[in-house]
């Protein structure tokens, strides 16, 4: 499984964007790049995923490297209900695939 | 997306003794997963169950201790066995949702206490 590093926390501002980087400099070319979020007292929520074309859906924008060695997390306009910790996952992208977790960030959004 | 209704929410258990937990899935899902969240730690993979065969355990983890059933597309159970205090821990299952659209979906989980 390919290793990642995030940041262990960000600080944010309400209504502000915020870029949570991701390191995966194992990743390997079948891997796709998944981010999942853990609010408190909740289980992980499914963020967004890509291969290797950046993304977008209502909740975030996904940013990958050209050497797909590191992607970007962009949430557009925080707000204190994204205030969770986000994990960045390479993922075999077949069903056979399970999610590895690492530390995660630990996004802090102050009003 | 799947939705996953996991019991008991919570519990608080007494040394010894065991717990099974119980996670109920609203589609038919071929994979389903079981993770244990210690006190202010990440998620760690115990197990992976599907239907009709044995669960596979990760490294550090056991049958005997965690034992596992998948009788059918939908359910599964997770049974915490023998239990001690480094057991308290959230648990939590999940599921592939066919088609990857929406990812993977994971129960709310259950808080488990061990005195």
């Amino acid at each position: 499984d390919a290793k990642t590093t995030q940041p262990n926390s960000m600080e944010s501002n309400e209504e502000e964007p915020v870029h949570l980087p991701c390191n995966h400099s194992t990743i390997s070319g079948t891997d796709y790049i998944h981010w999942y979020r853990q609010l408190p007292s909740q289980g992980p929520e499914y963020v967004i995923h890509g291969l290797t074309s950046n993304v977008n859906n209502r909740m975030a924008s996904l940013a990958i490297a050209e050497d797909r060695k590191s992607s970007t997390l962009i949430l557009h306009r925080a707000t204190l209900r994204d205030a969770a910790v986000y994990y960045c996952i390479p993922n075999y992208g077949g069903s056979q695939g399970n999610l590895i977790f690492g530390k995660g960030t630990k996004l802090s959004v102050k009003p | 997306s799947a939705v996953i209704s996991q019991k008991p929410s919570r519990d608080i258990c007494q040394r010894g003794t065991s717990l099974t937990i119980q996670c109920q899935v609203d589609s038919q899902v071929t994979m389903m997963f079981w993770y244990r969240q210690q006190p202010g730690q990440s998620l760690t993979l115990i197990a992976t169950a599907n239907q009709g065969s044995e669960a596979t355990y990760e490294s550090g983890f056991v049958i005997d201790k965690f034992p596992i059933s998948r009788p059918n597309l939908t359910f599964s159970t997770l049974t915490v066995s023998n239990m001690s205090p480094e057991d308290s821990s959230i648990y939590l299952c999940s599921v592939d949702v066919p088609g990857r659209r929406y990812g993977y979906t994971f129960g709310s989980g259950t808080r488990l206490t061990v005195v």
